[in-house]
């Protein structure tokens, strides 16, 4: 069973054009993130949801926007998309109260032309 | 083999030598630390955390050690196999920021057969 589950595991689309990247978990977490991976492996988060409400929100630009419909997905919308969003796009989730590790999903690799 | 220096990047051992990866962190308010494994083509992967509490802890083949007066975490791995070959990253947490994870910029590890 796959514990963290990001769909689609690649995707390649042009500048300006909106996408969506999903992401499921089954481990009965109640917090998700999105990460963002740029070329050089540097992760760094953008958002966090707990029980469907976003906790944690980094400077991102507004074309990011996620949603929570319940608190085992955290999809990721992009309008707009850009050169400089090309990057691996992981999902992952978390007990939130003490901190624990984060379970990573496989990550999604954006590529914009 | 060791990475002494916290700019370097990459780490070449023998197979059956002992590893260390080295990282500093920067918050002094941080209490809780992660070392994650990322192969190729896949997720972050947790291997080992700590909690500021402790200096030590051993998992196996797997040893994290925390030094806070020079804000330093080192991960050691036993017996380095080939399938250890990975970036592995270090990541930080406050408590009081909630489920923020700061991640370190990671070490390349090669192991030669």
């Amino acid at each position: 069973d796959t514990a963290v589950s990001q769909t689609p595991k690649y995707l390649v689309t042009q500048m300006g054009n909106d996408k969506s990247i999903k992401c499921e978990q089954n481990l009965g977490h109640d917090t998700m993130y999105w990460y963002k991976q740029d070329s050089k492996k540097f992760l760094k988060i953008m958002f966090s949801y707990n029980n469907k409400e976003l906790i944690i929100n980094e400077t991102v630009p507004n074309r990011f926007s996620p949603k929570s419909p319940d608190k085992a997905h955290l999809n990721l919308h992009i309008n707009s998309l850009e050169l400089g969003d090309s990057a691996v796009y992981f999902c992952a989730s978390s007990q939130l109260d003490p901190p624990r590790e984060q379970y990573f999903g496989p990550g999604t690799r954006l590529t914009v032309t | 083999g060791e990475n002494v220096g916290l700019h370097l990047p990459t780490l070449s051992v023998q197979e059956g030598d002992n590893s260390i990866i080295n990282c500093a962190y920067s918050n002094s308010a941080s209490d809780y630390f992660i070392w994650y494994k990322q192969e190729s083509g896949k997720g972050p992967q947790f291997i080992i955390d700590i909690r500021s509490n402790m200096d030590k802890r051993q998992g196996q083949r797997v040893t994290v050690l925390l030094n806070k007066t020079v804000k330093h975490l080192s991960l050691q791995i036993a017996a380095t196999q080939p399938g250890d070959s990975a970036v592995y990253f270090c990541a930080e947490n406050k408590e009081t920021s909630g489920s923020r994870l700061t991640f370190g910029e990671g070490t390349q590890l090669t192991v030669n057969p």
